[in-house]
């Protein structure tokens, strides 16, 4: 399946400031999915994109998916210590039956308070 | 707590020992799916279900490895002869699709997962 890549690998993050991962593909995206993983705990279904140029808010997280399907980025502000994890993002290998998540390797984020 | 439940959360085995995790998801989802993780990566689509019916298991790691679910609801994830690269975080998830899940995607819901120690 294709494979997706999150840049960065680590992101520190200074309490208060915003900050923005990225998640980047060669080849067009059916969907994408977003997870938060707690350290020491199990990923936690955040968000889906589905349609191109989407763009959802939650609160301090806003999540797009680009244009042309093939990126997707997560932006949060004002980073709180509760937004320490592993940010996954997932997308299905094939349209012809949903499920089948190919993750990346997730973006770590460290907050300093 | 109605939530996907896993056990063991933690086994530890000898190298050449067969184990067997059980998952049981939320009592209303008709997929289930099985993912490995291991440190630093995300999770590995290992295999998945639709009520009874195993949808893919090219994906399991090698002939060691199967999974069962036979009345739809709990489902058993077997490795023999374990070895020590089997070591990892094997998670289990859970979703509600209509139909055979065409159309939209559906958001998984994970367990807390049963981590494998081999030695």
């Amino acid at each position: 399946g294709q494979q997706v890549m999150q840049i960065p690998q680590y992101q520190h993050v200074q309490e208060g400031e915003d900050f923005t991962t990225y998640c980047n593909s060669s080849t067009t995206l059916s969907n994408i999915q977003w997870y938060k993983q707690r350290p020491g705990g199990h990923p936690v279904f955040l968000i889906q994109l589905v349609k191109s140029g989407e763009v959802k808010k939650q609160k301090r997280l806003t999540f797009q998916f680009g244009e042309a399907k093939k990126n997707s980025s997560l932006h949060i502000t004002a980073t709180q210590t509760t937004d320490v994890g592993t940010y996954f993002c997932a997308h299905d290998e094939t349209t012809d039956s949903w499920g089948k998540l190919q993750f990346g390797a997730g973006t770590q984020v460290v907050v300093t308070p | 707590d109605t939530g996907v439940s896993q056990d063991p959360r933690h086994k530890i085995t000898k190298r050449g020992q067969n184990v067997t995790f059980r998952c049981d998801p939320i009592s209303e989802h008709n997929r289930l799916y099985w993912y490995r993780q291991t440190l630093g990566q995300g999770p590995e689509f290992l295999t998945y279900f639709q009520n009874e019916a195993q949808l893919e298991k090219s994906r399991l790691l090698s002939d060691r490895f199967s999974a069962e679910r036979p009345k739809g609801s709990f489902s058993t994830l077997e490795i023999q002869r374990t070895e020590q690269g089997d070591s990892a975080m094997y998670l289990c998830a859970s979703s509600l699709a209509v139909g055979w899940g065409q159309g939209v995607p559906y958001e998984q819901y994970f367990g807390p997962g049963t981590r494998l120690t081999v030695t």
